[in-house]
């Protein structure tokens, strides 16, 4: 089955730091990735969808300039959050999409800014 | 947007099946009805998804109303293994936006 692979699983860092988190599919092309984020015991919540080769879509309230979003190929897309603050501490999770397919998950990144 | 309603939480037995409501009565006529489920401190995990007709395959069966304002994600015999939140999710009007509700826990009892 369709497998996609998110790196690092979790990371903790100092505030002020930028975090890259990767996305990748393994046996399909993603046309479409999506980036979540989930806070505890909520649901996720959409951050942005991303189209191989073009920019981001962001959602309502979401920084663009603080989560830099790339979608360079048909089986990467990279969030790079940048200088990190305590509140920016989540699960980070990416799903990806062959057209109208239905999603794939990652396995998630949980992020702590201390 | 294609809202969807879920109960917050239900309870079963393992060995037992298991009925998961949604309604989503704004869904337009050519949206997928998509279902998931997340396991504690996991991604989500596509279970099945469907447009008209009852789907059945390894996890689950889904039966959807024929005016499709509602399905149902059936588990034929739920397991330990099967604890999760389920979310039903139809995509928005043709431009395939996914967004996740609360979804329904689900709870086993051994």
């Amino acid at each position: 089955g369709a497998v996609v692979s998110q790196h690092p699983s979790w990371v903790i860092c100092k505030s002020g730091t930028s975090v890259k988190i990767e996305c990748r599919s393994l046996d399909f092309q993603a046309t479409t990735m999506f980036w979540y984020r989930q806070f505890p015991k909520q649901s996720l919540m959409l951050m942005a969808t991303s189209n191989e080769g073009s920019k981001a879509t962001y959602e309502q309230g979401v920084e663009k300039d603080k989560f830099l979003i790339n979608h360079a190929s048909l089986t990467l897309s990279t969030l790079t959050v940048t200088s990190a603050h305590p509140e920016d501490s989540s699960f980070y999770i990416c799903s990806a999409a062959d057209g109208d397919q239905p999603q794939h998950f990652g396995d998630g990144t949980r992020l702590s800014i201390l | 947007d294609a809202k969807t309603t879920q109960p917050n939480s239900m309870e079963s037995n393992e060995e037992e099946p298991v009925h998961l409501p949604c309604n989503h009565s704004t869904i337009s006529g050519t949206d997928y009805i998509h279902w998931y489920r997340q396991l504690p401190s996991q991604g989500p995990e596509y279970v099945i998804h469907g447009l008209t007709s009852n789907v059945n395959n390894r996890m689950a069966s889904l039966a959807i109303a024929e005016d499709r304002k509602s399905s149902t994600l059936i588990l034929h015999r739920a397991t330990l293994r099967d604890a999760a939140v389920y979310y039903c999710i139809p995509p928005s009007g043709g431009s395939y936006i996914p967004t996740f509700g609360r979804g329904t826990s689900l709870i086993v009892h051994p």
